[in-house]
């Protein structure tokens, strides 16, 4: 059974830091990319940003929301993937879903993590 | 950036109603549409991906359509358990994109 647990949510302040992790579980973690979305209290869903498998040189996507301040990586051998997030802001306040992009296309998340990016 | 409406943003209908909600792209994405199901509370459950292809496990009574900038998602017989939101979102193009949602509520 595939399982994506996310953890490393919580309060903030704004200009400071978190990372979040996310375990994974049930299938081949290295072969997949993988992607993170996020969604507001009360708001839809954002894609935040996605990185590729080793074949493809761990490349990464971005959000202009915030790319420069996040970074998205993995290990492949703790099955584990991981967003690190600079200079947060109020906006930045959400759920952060970890997704397994691939095969086929966002099938499985995972429960979510709440951060709260407040004073 | 590939901008997604859908339509309608709300409605209300019965058990045993047939649904259909509009998804468009703001340019041709060919089939990389995703449809998305979530619930108050929970993370979103994957319907349909390449616009027509059911996510294994998910009932046949959901089905999509569509191609280029025009989808649609069609539940054939509501049940209780389908009053949620419903999301898609267009995977053609980066950054990846996300209609804005269609509640579906009892009538």
């Amino acid at each position: 059974e595939v399982q994506l647990v996310e953890s490393g949510g919580g309060l903030v302040q704004p200009g400071g830091s978190l990372r979040l992790s996310c375990a994974a579980s049930g299938f081949t973690f290295s072969d997949h990319y993988m992607d993170w979305v996020r969604q507001a209290p009360g708001k839809g869903l954002e894609w935040v940003g996605r990185i590729r498998n080793k074949a493809n040189s761990y490349t990464t996507e971005y959000a202009a929301s915030v790319k420069g301040r996040f970074t998205i990586s993995r290990d492949d051998l703790k099955k584990s993937l991981y967003l690190q997030m600079n200079s947060l802001k109020t906006e930045d306040t959400a759920v952060y879903y970890c997704v397994r992009g691939t095969n086929p296309p966002f099938a499985y998340w995972g429960q979510g993590t709440l951060v709260t990016v407040s004073s | 950036d590939i901008q997604m409406t859908q339509s309608p943003s709300s409605l209300s209908a019965s058990v045993g109603d047939r649904v259909t909600i509009t998804c468009r792209a703001s340019q041709g994405i060919s089939n990389s549409l995703a449809w998305f199901q979530q619930k108050p509370g929970k993370a979103p459950k994957s319907l349909i991906y390449a616009a027509s292809s059911l996510q294994d496990g998910v009932p046949s009574k959901f089905s999509g359509s569509g191609s280029g900038t025009d989808f649609t998602l069609t539940i054939s017989s509501l049940q209780p358990e389908d009053f949620a939101t419903y999301y898609c979102q267009q995977y053609k193009n980066y950054p990846f994109t996300f209609g804005p949602g269609t509640k579906v509520d009892i009538k």
